[in-house]
């Protein structure tokens, strides 16, 4: 069936460092896509969203960049904190069905100070 | 304002018991959705109300009973449990419509239950 996954299940950096959080889905009909962060004890947050005819849209500290071509969606945190570490999900959608998010895998991100 | 409230936060019931878990929303949302998360999975879709009406349940066991009393509230009735079922169950909601981000779904703190 279709997936969403992504490369690494942890990737840690230095606080003050660039990240980066990749996710591939494999869904061609897959039209919105939103990275959530979800702390332990607690819901999923969301963070961002970006739409298939978009291929890049920024917020505060948070870029997102999709590449339709290869299926690949990021996150890219800029300064990152200790309070970014969380496990972060990509999650995707079709234009039809479109209240079922389909998760990918996760990724804990681990900031030291 | 992007809350969605859950209680109880903890839960812990035997297999023979009855329990709700309920969600709330003021964000005017007309859709409203039950996940289910094991520890370190993501969340998985266990049912959807669009406009107070169940517009999907993705197969879940009879022993779990979604009610959604008016647009703002939405309950999971839980009866006869299985250990399994352990797990932390979330509450989400959006505006029930697509295009332009009214697809976004927000998510409750969850309620983490166990079943003994």
């Amino acid at each position: 069936g279709e997936s969403v996954g992504l490369h690494l299940p942890t990737l840690s950096v230095q606080e003050g460092d660039n990240s980066i959080i990749n996710c591939a889905y494999s869904n061609s009909a897959s039209d919105y896509f939103i990275w959530y962060k979800q702390e332990s004890g607690k819901g999923p947050q969301f963070i961002i969203d970006i739409r298939s005819n978009m291929d890049k849209r920024q917020g505060q500290r948070v870029t997102v960049l999709l590449n339709k071509t290869v299926k690949h969606l990021s996150l890219q945190i800029a300064a990152t904190q200790p309070g970014d570490s969380a496990v972060y999900f990509c999650a995707e959608t079709p234009n039809t069905g479109f209240q079922k998010l389909v998760f990918g895998t996760g990724t804990r991100l681990l900031v030291s100070p | 304002d992007t809350e969605v409230t859950q209680t109880p936060k903890h839960l812990v019931m035997g297999m023979t018991n009855k329990k709700s878990l309920k969600c709330e929303q003021h964000m005017g949302h007309r859709a409203m959705y039950w996940y289910k998360q094991k520890a370190k999975k993501p969340p998985e879709l266990m049912f959807v109300y669009s406009y107070e009406k169940l517009s999907i349940n993705e197969s879940v066991p009879s022993r779990f009973s979604p009610e959604c009393p008016n647009s703002s509230l939405l309950n999971l009735h839980l009866h006869a449990l299985q250990p399994e079922d352990s797990a932390l169950y979330l509450c989400a909601s959006s505006q029930g419509e697509y295009g332009r981000g009214r697809e976004t779904q927000y998510f409750g703190p969850g309620t983490r239950l166990l079943v003994l």
